[in-house]
This record gives C-alpha cells, structure tokens and sequence, in this order.
C-alpha cells in the first residue's frame, strides 16, 4: 500500500514570501494531521482534519497559518507570510479514523528554511 | 496538562551492547503511550504503543518497553544495537479524552562499530 505522499520536499523562500505544502494521505484513511518539527525537537500537532472537518486547530497560528482538506482526501497546508521562525520539518500523518488506538503513519516531512 | 521528557539528547553504544532509551511522562489520567523511530530524511514509524493491556510492549525490530506506572516511565529497550538501529527516537503520550500526541524532544541514537 502507497504511504503518505509529500511535496515538496525541500523549499526555501524569505521572510514575507508565501508557501504552501501539500499532502496525500493513505487511501481511505479519514483523519490527517499536520505537525511542525523544528530542529532539535519533537513534532508539534498543528492542525488534524476528520474527513474534510476540523477536529482540533488549537496550536495553528491562524494568523499567518492555513490549512484544508477539500473533499476529504489530499490536504494544503499554507503559511503567509512567513517568519524566520517557521523553518521546520512539516510532517503530515494520516490515520483510519480518530481514535487514540489508532496509528498513525507519517510522510517524508516537507523542510522548510525561510531566509 | 501532559507531557513526556526524554532523558538524554543523544546516546551512544557499541554495536551488540544493550539499548535504554527513556522517557518520563506526566498524565492526570491513564496515558497511552508510544515510541517511534525516525531515519534521515524520513517520516516517523510506529515502533510499538501502550494501550493499558499488558504492560511489557514488544515492537518492532527487537525493541520492547515497560510502563511502569510507580515511576511514570515507559523507557525503550533493546538487547543487542545494530548499526541500522542509529536514528532518532521520539515518546510520546495521548490521553484518553483527546486523540492528540505529544511528544517528547527526541533522542539520537548513535551505534559504535
């Protein structure tokens, strides 16, 4: 079975500039999830969508940061404009459903250095 | 609030010597918790999880881990290193009432030929 999909996978852009990432998750898997990893640390989740609903978006900066899942499949994540402080590994994971027992799989990460 | 804390940004062993990796964790409530491995330039892989069954957990790849609620401690174990066992390792917990992870900050795990 195909794993979670990326792109792309490395991007540089300078501060201001706009970016945007993109994820296709597992094949039937209803739930997706966006997490930031900066460097020397553990994911943080930012955002997880249930089919094309958003379950949780606690810890997203809604100021600057975007995300959708249109029809319930493939996932943008936006960020604009962009702060030296968001270069970071942005990982997306999907899993069957929501559910604390469920795993979740992840993607290669899209590394993000904003100059 | 929940948390995990790993002891030890990196760590070092010879290949065939044991593996301890640890992580602590702070949970109001009965945690679940979880270890994945993450290679060079890739996502993160489900090692094993703790789900409240047995509390001895075997995964993938030889490694195991404990919860031993006394201590709040779920460490990562292995017999014997591998080179191919030289990547980063994350813990993380969820709690019942949220789906949520949270992991800890990671550790490296460097194999001494």
């Amino acid at each position: 079975e195909a794993g979670v999909a990326q792109s792309p996978r490395y991007k540089i852009i300078e501060k201001r500039q706009s970016v945007a990432f993109w994820c296709n998750p597992i094949s039937g898997h209803a739930t997706l999830y966006w997490y930031q990893q900066i460097l020397g640390q553990g994911p943080k989740l930012l955002i997880q969508f249930q089919n094309n609903g958003v379950v949780d978006d606690s810890q997203l900066p809604k100021d600057r940061f975007s995300a959708e899942r249109l029809k319930g499949v493939d996932s943008t994540l936006k960020i604009q404009p962009a702060k030296l402080e968001d270069s970071a590994v942005y990982l997306c994971a999907s899993s069957l459903a929501a559910g604390i027992q469920e795993t979740q799989y992840f993607g290669p990460g899209t590394r993000l250095l904003v100059l | 609030a929940q948390s995990v804390t790993q002891l030890g940004s990196h760590v070092s062993v010879s290949e065939g010597a044991l593996v301890l990796l640890r992580c602590n964790y702070s949970s109001s409530v009965p945690p679940y918790l979880f270890w994945y491995v993450q290679y060079p330039n890739q996502g993160l892989q489900l090692l094993l999880k703790y789900t409240s069954a047995a509390t001895l957990v075997k995964g993938i790849n030889g490694f195991e881990a404990e919860f031993k609620k006394s201590e709040t401690s779920f460490h990562l174990t292995k017999p014997s290193a591998h080179m191919s066992d030289a990547a980063e390792y994350f813990c993380a917990v969820s709690v019942r009432s949220s789906y949520k992870l949270i992991f800890g900050s990671g550790t490296r795990l460097l194999v001494r030929p």
